[in-house]
């Protein structure tokens, strides 16, 4: 069974950056597929942030991509998200997820002083 | 640039069927897409795989009362038997390079 699971802290101040981590069981992340990070801010839809393939090759959302950096860890099995220089529009619930087969089950950030 | 487009809303009566859209912009009609659930205040749960042809392949627990099918660049979701756990947004997602995902249907179960 696959599991993803975010962590990282519930606020975080204006202008700083946002980390989140998602620590996947069951799967190796580099035997394929490809890995990602959503949001859903408040009422609204799905927005994708960012995308990472199983090979390292990341890809990001042009809206975001000045701010945004994802990595792995293999040897972890889990990979991040940063989010630099956040505003209260950034705040959501932020997912990770495998589209082919699973989600995490979100995690609030709030961006707030 | 592919663009997703859903339907805002939709609703069926309990025990009906009912079926959701999603359709692919100009030029993307090959692409596959996924069809995920999101519940009233939960996460979204990925329902299934659905490819051009209309093949698919559904996620882990997901009834028999879920099917998907295609034709040209729509790509359909049929809900059969419709219980008041099915009322929920839906949405489609492509992936690859760029991840899109469609507004969401806002399925309501009278």
């Amino acid at each position: 069974q696959v599991q993803l699971q975010e962590s990282g802290p519930g606020l975080v101040k204006p202008s700083e950056t946002l980390s989140l981590t998602c620590a996947v069981s069951g799967y190796s992340i580099s035997s394929g597929y490809y890995w990602g990070w959503i949001r859903q801010p408040p009422g609204k839809g799905l927005e994708w942030i960012g995308s990472i393939y199983h090979s390292g090759s990341t890809y990001y959302n042009p809206s975001l991509k000045s701010r945004v950096t994802i990595s792995v860890d293999t040897s972890k099995n889990q990979f991040s998200l940063k989010l630099s220089s956040v505003t209260a529009a950034d705040t959501a619930v932020y997912y990770c997820a495998r589209p082919e087969g699973y989600w995490g089950q979100g995690t609030l950030v709030t961006v707030s002083s | 640039q592919l663009v997703l487009t859903q339907s805002p809303s939709a609703s069926a009566s309990l025990g009906a069927s009912v079926k959701l859209t999603c359709t692919l912009s100009s030029g993307h009609s090959s692409y596959a897409i996924a069809w995920h659930q999101q519940q009233p205040e939960k996460g979204p749960r990925y329902l299934m795989k659905l490819n051009s042809d209309g093949s698919h392949s559904k996620g882990d627990g997901i009834p028999d009362r879920f099917s998907g099918s295609s034709s040209g660049a729509e790509r359909y979701l049929t809900i059969s038997s419709l219980q008041s756990e099915d009322e929920a947004d839906y949405y489609c997602q492509t992936w690859g390079t760029a991840w899109v995902f469609g507004g969401g249907t806002k399925l309501t179960v009278l």
